[in-house]
């Protein structure tokens, strides 16, 4: 069975960066794309990029253009997502999620604390 | 950037009953357009894809309509274990987006 299962929670400081992993299982990772959607303390969830499977490439949110990363290692079926200079309004919890014309699978979420 | 709004953003319901919710696009998306089921504490579970394709092992009382800007998700005959908060996705075009979210408290 497809399992997405991403690195623990995190607490940074202001202007610090953080590394989120998602390692994945029970698919070919290298075929399907991978996104990123994060999601506020009791608010809707927010798509960040994602990294395409047909070229390799990462898109991301205008938003968080210039300060997020989105990579994998194909050899260690794992996707990676650092976001740099935390503010205390990206305190949320960070998701990996498969897609396949449209998200389909999810990773147990990563939470990410920007705090002084 | 396609925006999703759904309707309501909160309801309070008692079992048995018929729930209905809707998503609207600010723009045609065809059928591309899904649903999620979140649980507190629990990541988003896909419930219907492309708009009215149902998906293995979701209950047959999930079901899902529309094209083009107008979308709705039912559930039939409501049951306690679906309190949850409901989103709509587009994958029409990038950037996907999401809906606000309607949360279904059960009664």
């Amino acid at each position: 069975q497809v399992q997405l299962v991403q690195s623990g929670a995190e607490v940074k400081k202001p202007g610090a960066s953080v590394k989120v992993s998602c390692v994945a299982s029970g698919y070919t990772f290298s075929y399907y794309s991978m996104h990123w959607v994060r999601q506020a303390p009791g608010q809707s969830l927010e798509w960040m990029g994602w990294i395409n499977a047909g070229n390799g490439n990462a898109e991301f949110s205008q938003k968080f253009q210039g300060r997020v990363t989105i990579t994998w290692d194909t050899s260690a079926s794992t996707a990676y997502m650092e976001l740099r200079s935390l503010k205390s309004e990206d305190t949320a919890v960070y998701y990996c999620a498969r897609d396949e014309l449209g998200i389909d699978y999810w990773g147990q979420g990563t939470l990410v604390t920007v705090s002084s | 950037e396609i925006v999703l709004t759904q309707s309501p953003d909160f309801q309070s319901v008692t079992p048995k009953e018929k729930v209905t919710i809707t998503c609207r696009a600010s723009q045609n998306i065809g059928t591309s357009l899904h649903w999620y089921q979140q649980k507190p504490d629990q990541s988003p579970k896909l419930l219907i894809k492309y708009a009215s394709q149902s998906i293995s092992g979701v209950p047959s009382r999930f079901s899902g309509s529309g094209s083009g800007t107008d979308f709705t998700l039912t559930i039939n005959s409501l049951e306690a274990e679906d309190a949850a908060a409901y989103y709509c996705h587009q994958s029409s075009s990038l950037p996907y987006t999401f809906g606000q979210g309607t949360k279904l408290e059960i009664k």
